[in-house]
């Protein structure tokens, strides 16, 4: 089955630590993108990138940063200088192509720092 | 201008009332709007969508009706059922040289009480 795969499902971070978080799908999309979400703020865009070794800052970059060496992948490591990383991490893909959309999510990664 | 409001932020309503989430947004530019549906530790679900040439798109018990001249569109679900409480979002897409990316609002916690 096609789908959008996050690991891990939960994840611990000391302060001052730098962490992953991973991305991959398998739908042969161009499009990914990474998305923040706290309560009551909705989804807010982090980093977004339409083709490979390409990709442009969302809303709330600072303290991220991604790489896109695949098609198939795009990892998020959140920084020691995101200031409040505690949050629920969503990934998403997309065609890209204008007029072609169809966002599919994967089902999250929940980052907790203690 | 990338702003999407969504009101309210919660709503209660009793089964087999109607459910109404309102939206708007100021970027004309804007070219798909999605809503999602989400549950607690889910990623979001595509739940219907529409182009902004269209006023009325309808599956189901769900409609999204359209303003273009207003921007603001809305999302209306018929015979509420406790299995629709969830927390929905809307969003909208926009596309420019970098690719395209959703813009999601905060987000509406539905309570269908039984």
């Amino acid at each position: 089955d096609g789908g959008i795969t996050q690991s891990p499902k939960y994840l611990f971070r000391k302060e001052g630590q730098n962490v992953t978080l991973s991305c991959e799908q398998n739908l042969n999309h161009d499009a990914m993108y990474w998305y923040r979400q706290d309560p009551g703020q909705g989804l807010r865009l982090i980093y977004y990138s339409q083709i490979v070794n390409d990709f442009q800052k969302g809303d709330i970059a600072e303290g991220y940063s991604v790489s896109r060496e695949k098609k198939e992948s795009f990892p998020l490591t959140v920084t020691s200088a995101q200031k409040n990383p505690t949050a629920f991490y969503l990934c998403a893909s997309s065609p890209g192509r204008r007029g072609s959309y169809g966002y599919t999510f994967g089902s999250g990664t929940r980052l907790t720092v203690v | 201008q990338q702003q999407v409001k969504q009101s309210p932020q919660s709503l209660i309503v009793q089964k087999g009332g109607i459910s109404i989430i309102n939206c708007a947004y100021e970027n004309t530019a804007f070219d798909y709007f999605p809503w999602y549906q989400q549950f607690p530790g889910k990623g979001p679900a595509l739940l219907i969508a529409i182009r902004p040439d269209v006023s009325e798109k309808k599956e189901g018990r769900f409609t999204i009706s359209f303003n273009k001249s207003a921007k603001q569109f809305s999302l209306h679900i018929m015979d509420s059922q406790p299995g629709d409480s969830a927390t929905y979002f809307c969003a909208a897409s926009f596309f420019n040289q970098a690719g395209t990316a959703l813009i999601f609002g905060k987000g509406t916690t539905l309570s269908v009480s039984s």
